[in-house]
């Protein structure tokens, strides 16, 4: 089965700009989660989704983040504007039931503002 | 507030040796426990799953022990390889199936 596909890989964007970041979960996975890692720190969650509805989103760290899920299929993640602080690696992870079997986790994104 | 903590921080051992990874947790009311590998510039790569019900989980030269009483779980890897090099994450699940990781054990294994 295909994994977690996450891209693009790395994004530069200068300060202001806008960014989306895009997840294709495994097929027939419901559950889909975005995760952050900013320099330095712990991996962050960030949002859940279930097929296409928002779970749980008391991650996101303010309203320049917009996360969708058309269809219950890939999900993005949209940074507009993005500032410096927004820099870090976007993970996507998803999972058929969640708690009882585990994450999938994707490559990531590596988003550099400058 | 779940606080995850993994001790220690960075390790360097000699090909061979075992290595030992711990991580706790305030919380004891968690649902599931993940182990996952990340080498430099990639993703996660899950190692295992520990259901909360279960004391361990065993996959090859892995095995992980899990204390919900205590708030502990180890990770040890047997006859460690240059390959095993990479950072090792823990995590805890809540109810929602929301992670809450802990900030990981850089390893070093040389040859």
């Amino acid at each position: 089965e295909a994994g977690v596909t996450q891209f693009p890989s790395h994004s530069v964007i200068e300060k202001g700009q806008t960014v989306t970041l895009r997840c294709d979960p495994i097929s027939g996975h419901d559950n889909l989660y975005w995760y952050r890692r900013v320099m330095g720190k712990e991996i962050k969650f960030l949002l859940h989704f279930v097929k296409e509805s928002k779970q749980d989103e008391s991650g996101m760290p303010n309203n320049r983040f917009l996360a969708e899920r058309t269809g219950g299929t890939y999900s993005t993640l949209k940074v507009q504007p993005a500032e410096l602080e927004d820099s870090g690696v976007y993970f996507c992870a998803s999972s058929r039931t969640g708690v009882t079997e585990g994450y999938t986790f994707g490559s990531g994104t590596r988003l550099t503002v400058v | 507030k779940q606080e995850v903590t993994q001790i220690p921080a960075a390790l360097s051992v000699p090909e061979g040796e075992n290595l030992v990874l711990n991580c706790s947790f305030t919380d004891s009311a968690i649902y599931n426990l993940q182990w996952f590998r990340q080498d430099p510039g990639k993703g996660l790569t899950s190692l295992l799953l520990i259901q909360s019900s279960q004391r361990e989980q065993t996959s090859g030269r892995l095995n992980a022990s899990l204390d919900k009483s205590s708030g502990r779980s180890t990770l040890y890897i047997a006859a460690s390889q240059p390959g095993d090099s990479a950072t090792y994450l823990c995590a805890v699940f809540d109810s929602w199936g929301k992670l809450q990781f802990g900030a990981g054990t850089q390893v070093v294994v040389t040859p």
